[in-house]
């Protein structure tokens, strides 16, 4: 059972598509991120959600829309997409907000051309 | 924000060596993690450890809070231990849960 899951695994759009990912976890938890890796691995952090409620909102293009319909479930949506866009888009869950251990999903790569 | 800096940033073994993978910080913190991002991409927690002294396997790690450090140790090294290391860590008050993520620790292990 794969604990965090996100769709697609991979995506490849042209600059200016619009696009969504889209992310499931089903370990029970009320928190639930948005990470962005770069080209040179470095990891940020772009959006927080506890109990569907945004927490944290890093400074990200309001191109980038998350929406979380219910505590299990976090969706990106990415509007007129860029090649700056292109790295890698990691969910990941926790419990509570910051006392328990943080649960990736295995990332969306995002390539834009 | 808080600085997170990780050492050393590659690291290249023979399979069975030990090795220690340290993490520096800028300012207190209530919350430290571990990660290995193995060569598929996949993120793993290895430990949840603000402070004190952790097990898991060949694996053990340390954070000294007081003192703005942890460390990583890996012993008997083996080739699936390849892949970046990440220290993360996040303050308390506001910070949500917020974890700020150093640059990483290549580890490479030849057979």
């Amino acid at each position: 059972d794969t604990a965090v899951s996100q769709t697609p695994k991979y995506l490849v759009t042209q600059m200016g598509n619009d696009k969504s990912i889209k992310c499931e976890q089903n370990l029970g938890h009320d928190t639930m991120y948005w990470y962005k890796q770069d080209s040179k691995k470095f990891l940020k952090i772009m959006f927080s959600y506890n109990n569907k409620e945004l927490i944290i909102n890093e400074t990200v293009p309001n191109r980038f829309s998350p929406k979380s319909p219910d505590k299990a479930h976090l969706n990106l949506h990415i509007n007129s997409l860029e090649l700056g866009d292109s790295a890698v888009y990691f969910c990941a869950s926790s419990q509570g907000h910051s006392t328990s251990p943080l649960h990736f999903g295995n990332g969306t790569r995002l390539t834009v051309t | 924000g808080i600085q997170v800096e990780q050492s050393p940033p590659d690291l290249i073994l023979q399979e069975g060596a030990n090795s220690t993978l340290r993490c520096n910080f800028s300012d207190s913190v209530n919350n430290l993690q571990w990660f290995h991002q193995n060569p598929w991409g996949q993120l793993i927690n290895l430990f949840y450890i603000p402070s004190g002294t952790k097990q898991n396997g060949r694996l053990s790690a340390t954070t000294v809070a007081t003192e703005r450090y942890s460390l990583l140790y890996i012993s008997s090294s083996q080739t699936t231990d390849s892949g970046v290391y990440f220290c993360a860590v996040g303050g308390g008050g506001t910070s949500y849960g917020k974890l700020t993520f150093g640059q990483g620790t290549i580890l490479t292990v030849h057979p």
